[in-house]
């Protein structure tokens, strides 16, 4: 069946312009994961959601990041106000449970910031 | 100091060769424990998955982790030049096993 899709796939922006990055997560997985990937700092954990609880936002590094995920299934980061250290690739993840060990990644979104 | 430490290599074997891939960690909170292979411009992929400490094996994959010593690892045997990709690993505590904290990977090259 379908993977976890992300879009864009790449996206140049200027600093300081608002950029939103979309996620698709696979069909009945209740749970999805937002990270980031850098070269300096490896893969991060962003923030989670599963279900109608309310999300886990500790991995958000600044208030100019936030995320939506609108009924229970497509998911948008939204950064606001980019910085040129907020370039790294975006990677979404959704699993069946919210338990470890069924993270499934979507490709990611390279955000390069000018 | 990381809460995850793990070697970046790069490191390069000759095909056939048995690979060892460690991790490092200093949360002793950590019980679930994670292999993740990540070819270029590709997302992870779950490779292994254990809970607590011990060994797990499937096909020429195998993970042990040693919870006394903070150290986890992965063995390749008959390793392939399919095989060659960066390798993460990945843990989390009980309580908020989402949230998964990752090495920084390290990349393997297999030659024919």
């Amino acid at each position: 069946g379908a993977g976890v899709s992300q879009s864009p796939s790449n996206k140049v922006t200027e600093k300081g312009k608002d950029v939103e990055l979309r996620c698709d997560p696979i069909s009945g997985h209740t749970a999805l994961y937002w990270y980031r990937q850098s070269l300096g700092q490896g893969l991060e954990f962003l923030i989670y959601f599963q279900g109608n609880s309310a999300p886990d936002k500790s991995g958000l590094p600044s208030d100019r990041f936030s995320a939506e995920r609108t009924g229970g299934s497509v998911s948008t980061l939204t950064i606001q106000r980019t910085q040129q250290e907020d370039s790294a690739v975006y990677l979404c993840a959704s699993s069946h449970s919210g338990g470890p060990g069924e993270q499934y990644f979507g490709p990611g979104t390279r955000l390069t910031v000018t | 100091q990381k809460e995850v430490e793990q070697d970046p290599g790069p490191l390069s074997v000759p095909e056939g060769a048995i690979v060892s891939l460690n991790c490092t960690y200093s949360n002793s909170a950590f019980q679930y424990f994670m292999w993740y292979r990540q070819y270029s411009r590709k997302g992870p992929e779950l490779l292994m998955y254990t809970y607590s400490s011990g060994n797990k094996e499937d096909g020429r994959f195998t993970a042990q982790v040693d919870k006394s010593s903070k150290y986890i690892s992965l063995f390749i045997r008959d390793s392939q030049p399919s095989d060659s990709a960066t390798y993460l690993c990945a843990m989390s505590a009980w309580g908020s096993n989402y949230k998964l904290t990752f090495g920084k990977g390290t990349l393997l090259t297999v030659n024919p």
